[in-house]
């Protein structure tokens, strides 16, 4: 086990509503990265946390948003809920731009 | 042109075979190089870096181009094991904004037979 853990594990959610996903980054790393993973296809990159600033975005709206926090834990939040946004979220923490460690991820449904 | 393109398979092979796949990436400034093997409804998991010089662990051997912006993955003698979703992964150049993203390619699908 990576020792990343991450909650909900699963969640159904309505157009329009919002959402926040929590990652517990591995004891002694200071980076969480955030992936979209959608059926069939491979992680895309959302964003990355280093030391509780935004270090590093990918193309997606500004309705993704994040934080860490000082024990490096880190959110990710979608507001305006759309249908494509149902997705297996994974976050991933390392120490800087060393081995990135996936957590077991979010699966969101979007009815 | 997406910026990893691998062989989405699937690949359907017996045990003990010899598989290979294949991957190009288009950001010739890449600097760093995966493969990730994912298993059905869990996370990634780092399978190996891949070295331009080449490099093996056990049955698996990871190759660089950097010329042809091409990587492989062999895997000899497969298990039942093995099946599972393999990803090509390519990281940008150290520094700037954006050297922690990963970018993966969509994966390819390896089932293992008896």
């Amino acid at each position: 086990e990576t020792g990343v853990t991450q909650s909900p594990t699963h969640l159904i959610k309505t157009r329009g509503q919002q959402v926040t996903l929590r990652c517990s980054s591995q004891s002694g790393h200071n980076t969480v990265s955030w992936y979209q993973q959608a059926l069939g296809q491979g992680p895309q990159f959302i964003f990355q946390y280093y030391r509780e600033e935004e270090n590093g975005r990918g193309n997606f709206p500004p309705r993704f948003s994040g934080l860490q926090f000082p024990n490096y834990s880190s959110e990710l939040n979608v507001n305006a809920l759309e249908l494509d946004d149902s997705a297996l979220y994974l976050c991933a923490s390392s120490f800087g731009k060393e081995t990135q460690y996936f957590g077991p991820g979010t699966r969101l449904l979007v009815l | 042109r997406k910026e990893v393109e691998q062989d989405p398979g699937p690949f359907n092979v017996p045990e003990g075979a010899t598989v290979a796949f294949n991957c190009t990436y288009s950001n010739s400034a890449s600097q760093s190089f995966f493969w990730y093997r994912q298993d059905c409804r869990k996370e990634p998991k780092l399978l190996m870096s891949v070295y331009s010089s080449g490099n093996e662990d056990g049955r698996f051997t990871a190759q660089l181009n950097r010329a042809s912006q091409y990587i492989s993955l062999l895997i000899r003698d497969s298990k039942l094991s093995d099946s599972a979703t393999y990803l090509c992964v390519v990281r940008p150049n150290a520094g700037g904004t954006s050297y922690g993203k990963l970018t993966f390619g969509q994966g390819t699908i390896l089932t293992v037979h008896p």
